[in-house]
């Protein structure tokens, strides 16, 4: 199957500073990026759409000053989550997406401090 | 919106036993895709099977099989002959232009 990579896989942040968090398709192109964040022991929940060359699509409840989506290439797509709290800490998941199937990244863990 | 639901929190197997998770979904389109995947503790999401809405026949991918029940908008995932290995939480999702998952299952299994 296609591999989709994150980096970093694990980071530490202070409060109030911003992480990027990159997320690439290795051996395909994705149109269509998707970020999820998943708390311990809950489910993913889908935070936004990212769209190759337009801006991206959030969902409800979701800030979309707070965490910035750049889907600069067909292979690439970047979340930054700016002044970063520590509610802000989970674990954010992207995959690269056919309407057949879902490719997840192996997920990033942010700790803010 | 599409909304996935599992029933099951918590599910438990004996070794070399047969397993069903259930799950089930709400959507007003026809034409879908729905899926299972594993979580084991490492985090990568493993996708255990796939199935089509369009297909009326059930997917099956060796010791893992579904039972779809279209008008129900049912999709139970069958494990046989369960081994230590596929313990992890198993989701439910939903994939029509974006993928909805359930709140998932956390399977053990028992020596």
């Amino acid at each position: 199957g296609a591999v989709v990579s994150q980096h970093p896989s694990w980071v530490i942040c202070k409060s109030g500073t911003s992480v990027k968090i990159e997320c690439r398709s290795l051996d395909f192109q994705a149109t269509t990026m998707f970020w999820y964040r998943q708390f311990p022991k809950q489910s993913l929940m889908l935070m936004a759409t990212s769209n190759e060359g337009s801006k991206a699509t959030y969902e409800q409840g979701v800030e979309k000053d707070k965490f910035l989506i750049n889907h600069a290439s067909l292979t690439l797509s970047t979340l930054t989550v700016t002044s970063a709290h520590p509610e802000d800490s989970s674990f954010y998941i992207c995959s690269a997406s056919t309407r057949r199937e879902q490719f997840f990244g192996p997920g990033t863990r942010l700790t803010v401090l | 919106a599409q909304t996935v639901t599992q029933s099951q929190p918590e599910m438990s197997v004996q070794e070399a036993e047969t397993v069903t998770l259930s799950c089930t979904y709400d959507t007003s389109e026809s034409d879908y895709y729905l899926f299972w995947y594993k979580q084991p503790p490492s985090r990568q999401m493993i996708l255990v099977i796939r199935q089509e809405a369009y297909k009326q026949q059930n997917a099956t991918e060796n010791r893992f099989s579904v039972n779809f029940q279209k008008a129900a908008k049912s999709f139970s995932l069958k494990i046989s002959d369960s081994q230590l290995g596929d313990a992890a939480m198993y989701f439910c999702a939903y994939n029509n232009n974006d993928m909805r998952f359930g709140a998932g299952t956390r399977l053990t299994v028992k020596p």
